[in-house]
């Protein structure tokens, strides 16, 4: 089954710790994205990936960090985690040419807490 | 810089009455334009996009959308809602030309009554 998986779920932790979403997709795409939902605000692009090892920043990257070492995988980092990045997290992909030609796949989300 | 309003936070209709769910955008140059929907705690679904051609696009679940350059507009319709629309969209815009940020409204959360 073609899916986005994104893990944990949910996540309460406190303030500096460092945390990791991971997001991983098995339709072989070339584009994925992370977003953050926030009631009133919509979603918000925080970084994004044309391919492996080229990422680049969407409209609220500042306080978090991407890899992309494998096409499947796109995690998401927090280095130092503060209450203001309390949200619901999303990843999503789609096959080259990205958003603009072609549909994009979301994972089920990640809803962070943090104290 | 892009970006997109959604005037309506909320809109409650009745069952099998009419809707529509406004969305205007803001760009120098050309985009693409489309209409997500989030069913509750789930991730986004595309409901349709415009890439170019017809200003016409009809989606899955009977919603249309009609794109006008000039007033910059990407309404989305539905002749009839069921209980099962009820849910939250979200209009989205891209410049067109393959520039990959994209840019997402704050959501429209349309409530059908039964």
């Amino acid at each position: 089954e073609a899916q986005v998986t994104q893990n944990p779920r949910y996540l309460i932790t406190v303030t500096g710790k460092k945390l990791t979403v991971t997001c991983s997709q098995n339709m072989n795409h070339e584009y994925m994205s992370w977003y953050r939902q926030d009631p009133g605000l919509g979603l918000r692009q925080i970084y994004y990936s044309m391919n492996v090892e080229v990422t680049d920043k969407g409209d609220v990257p500042e306080g978090y960090k991407v890899s992309r070492k494998e096409k499947r995988n796109f995690p998401l980092i927090l280095e130092s985690p503060s209450p203001n990045q309390t949200s619901l997290y999303f990843c999503a992909s789609s096959l080259g040419g990205g958003f603009g030609n072609q549909p994009q796949h979301f994972g089920d989300g990640t809803r962070l807490s943090i104290l | 810089a892009q970006s997109v309003t959604q005037l309506d936070s909320q809109v409650p209709v009745f069952e099998e009455a009419p809707v529509e769910l406004r969305c205007n955008y803001s760009s120098s140059v050309s985009v693409y334009l489309f209409w997500y929907v989030q069913y509750p705690n789930q991730g986004l679904q595309l409901l349709l996009k415009y890439l170019s051609g017809s200003t016409l696009v009809k989606g899955i679940n009977g919603f249309e959308a009609e794109f006008n350059k000039s007033q910059t507009s990407f309404h989305l319709r539905k002749p009839s809602v069921h209980i099962s629309d009820t849910a939250e969209y979200f209009c989205a815009v891209i410049r067109s030309g393959g520039y990959q940020k994209v840019t997402f409204g704050t959501g429209t959360k349309l409530q059908v009554i039964p």
